[in-house]
């Protein structure tokens, strides 16, 4: 089964722009892995904030976005406020079966 | 509004069974594929399964850990997905959420229910 990376935690200033990103242990990511991206915040269920690489749910706020970047996964968080602190997961579909990345705790500091 | 609620979670003995539902309302839930994902206690998320809708086969999908023991189930004239868990392990301790698998849906997460296996 393939293993699904991304960064533990990251840092960002109020304001700032950071970019999450998603990787596989089979190589590149591509479109064809229908990446999807959750935000979860403490003592809540997951939400889904972006699927097939880039769309957005209509909750989803515009400064976050998605995209494929230098062979990975990405979310793009610009202008982050701080209520954007929270977990990120990412999951791609990996041979019919979808795997989750270990997560990125961001902290907006 | 789409949601989705579990129930049926609770404390279990090592090497026993569990059932849980899913109760979905607010979206035709037959024409959406549904996962279980679950999140042990301080941990990330881990996909446990899927199942299709019955209009593309009704299969069903497992991850390593589970398969063969946890099976996914649907019924779509109660709008219910179920999760029969078998030969519970220490490790399969956790909050279970189900999800919609449909974009449509906003792929809705349930609140979860919480499944402690200890002796």
């Amino acid at each position: 089964q393939a293993v699904v990376t991304q960064e533990p935690s990251l840092t960002v200033s109020p304001g700032g722009t950071v970019t999450l990103t998603c990787g596989s242990s089979t190589g590149a990511v591509t479109s064809g892995q229908y990446p999807y991206w959750f935000q979860q915040k403490p003592g809540q269920a997951p939400r889904t904030l972006i699927y097939d690489t880039s769309i957005k749910h209509s909750w989803t706020p515009a400064r976050f976005s998605g995209s494929l970047l230098g062979g990975k996964g990405a979310l793009t968080l610009s202008d982050a406020q701080p209520e954007d602190e929270a977990d990120y997961y990412c999951s791609l579909f990996c041979s019919g079966l979808r795997v989750f990345g270990g997560g990125t705790k961001l902290t907006v500091l | 509004e789409e949601q989705l609620v579990e129930s049926g979670g609770g404390f279990v003995k090592p090497g026993g069974s569990l059932r849980l539902s899913c109760a979905a309302s607010g979206f035709t839930f037959k024409n959406a594929w549904m996962s279980w994902v679950r999140q042990a206690p301080g941990k990330g998320l881990e996909w446990v399964g899927r199942i299709k809708t019955k209009s593309d086969g009704g299969t069903t999908d497992y991850a390593a850990p589970v398969k063969g023991r946890f099976t996914i189930s649907r019924d779509d004239s109660k709008n219910t997905l179920y999760l029969q868990m078998n030969s519970l392990k220490t490790e399969d301790t956790a909050v279970y959420y189900c999800a919609s698998d449909a974009s449509w849906t906003g792929n809705v997460w349930g609140k979860g229910t919480t499944v402690t296996v200890s002796s």
